[in-house]
């Protein structure tokens, strides 16, 4: 079975600049999550979908954060324009339900300079 | 405000023994706990789940245990090797049905040959 996708492994962004990262999540997987893991801490939850709609986004930066997931597959995560405290991993993660196992991909890093 | 707190100390043991690290909550009230592993530059990967109404859990040489009075949840790595060694994080989720797993900041443990 083929674990949750993310693209690109590694950014480094100009502050101001935009960027995208992608994530496929395991197939079948109604629940996509998007986390943001600062270096020394655990993993922060930024958005919660179910299928194409959002459960939770009471922690994502609207003003410069946004995500998507259309047709309730893939997703993608906008940071626009970025600041310097924006370095940090970005985990997507998928679960057949709220509640069960989350599968983590492998993160996508950013570096913000 | 609901607090998780793990050892922010690395854990350094000797081969062979056991490991335990200990996961605090406070404000909190879930009903379920879960234990993921994270090695440098990867994504978690989950280990345990156990639930409010479970006392301990059992998987090979792990151990899980759950106290919902004393908030506090241990978790033991018997007969230790060196492949064990990476960083431990709890996640606490169910208070609110929908609501996705919260996590620690973690513990690195270091298990020495």
């Amino acid at each position: 079975e083929a674990g949750v996708a993310q693209s690109p492994r590694y950014k480094i962004i100009e502050k101001r600049q935009s960027v995208a990262f992608w994530c496929n999540p395991i197939s079948g997987h109604a629940t996509l999550y998007w986390y943001q893991q600062i270096l020394g801490q655990g993993p922060k939850l930024l958005i919660q979908f179910q299928n194409n709609g959002v459960v939770d986004d009471s922690q994502l930066p609207k003003d410069r954060f946004s995500a998507e997931r259309l047709k309730g597959v893939d997703s993608t995560l906008k940071i626009q324009p970025a600041k310097l405290e924006d370095s940090a991993v970005y985990l997507c993660a998928s679960s057949g339900f709220t509640g069960n196992t989350i599968y983590f991909g492998e993160g996508s890093w950013l570096t913000v300079v | 405000s609901q607090k998780i707190e793990q050892n922010s100390e690395a854990l350094n043991i000797q081969e062979g023994k056991t490991a335990t690290l200990t996961c605090n909550y406070t404000n909190y009230s879930p009903a379920y706990l879960q234990w993921y592993r994270q090695d440098p530059g990867r994504g978690p990967v989950f280990l345990l789940l156990i639930r409010e109404n479970e006392k301990e859990k059992r998987k090979e040489r792990l151990k899980v245990t759950f106290d919902t009075t004393l908030k506090q949840s241990l978790f033991h790595i018997t007969a230790s090797q060196p492949a064990d060694s990476a960083t431990y994080l709890c996640a606490l989720g169910g208070d609110t049905g929908r609501r996705a797993l919260t996590f620690g900041s973690g513990t690195r443990l270091q298990v020495q040959p």
